[in-house]
């Protein structure tokens, strides 16, 4: 089946430094990834939808200036954490799909602690 | 706009019991898709049922089954014969159509624990 790799599933950082995630799809052309953050017992909220070659779309209340979104290609998007701080600690995760109505795919996640 | 809305915070089930996740969604896309994934506290998303909004039969995956309720805008979860691999976070999501961007949006999510 389709897969997605996340990496790295797990950082640790310094407040005021920047961690950039990678999301890859590895046999299929993401036309489209979505970003989404989830705090300790919550629910993912989304954070912005990435389509290939063009700017990321962010939802209400995301800083785009802060988490910057990068789709180069069909099968790469990441997500840089610009001057992280402590509440940016949190569980990120993307997935990816191709066509509007194919399935999306998740990677596994990665646990970001900003110290 | 859309909405997805999980009502159970935790659920509780017997061991080989059924069990039924609620789930109501809110959108003016006539057009969508509602899924239900779960969520093991390794945090990976396991994608376990899909139910296209045209579709005339509710779906079903082994033991699970989505029960689609169309006009009530429902679309409840029904895990039959409960394991305890099931004990997990379930969220229910919607994926709209073009109004929507196809954008996935999560539930809050429900806590399932299987009692022995």
């Amino acid at each position: 089946g389709a897969v997605v790799s996340q990496h790295p599933s797990w950082v640790i950082c310094k407040s005021g430094t920047s961690v950039k995630i990678e999301c890859r799809s590895l046999d299929f052309q993401a036309t489209t990834m979505f970003w989404y953050r989830q705090f300790p017992k919550q629910s993912l909220m989304l954070m912005a939808t990435s389509n290939e070659g063009s700017k990321a779309t962010y939802e209400q209340g995301v800083e785009k200036d802060k988490f910057l979104i990068n789709h180069a290609s069909l099968t790469l998007s990441t997500l840089t954490v610009t001057s992280a701080h402590p509440e940016d600690s949190s569980f990120y995760i993307c997935s990816a799909t191709g066509q509007p109505n194919s399935p999306l795919h998740f990677g596994n996640g990665t646990r970001l602690t900003v110290t | 706009a859309q909405k997805i809305t999980q009502t159970q915070p935790g659920m509780f089930v017997q061991e080989k019991e059924a069990v039924t996740l609620d789930c109501t969604y809110d959108t003016s896309d006539p057009s969508y898709g509602l899924f239900w994934y779960k969520q093991p506290s390794s945090g990976e998303m396991i994608f376990l049922i899909y139910q296209g909004s045209y579709d005339q039969q509710n779906a079903t995956e082994g033991r699970y089954s989505l029960n689609f309720q169309k006009a009530r805008k429902s679309a409840n979860l029904v895990i039959s014969a409960s394991q305890l691999g099931d004990s997990a976070m379930y969220f229910c999501a919607m994926r709209g159509g073009w109004d929507s961007s196809y954008k996935l949006i999560f539930g809050s999510g429900t806590r399932l624990l299987v009692r022995p």
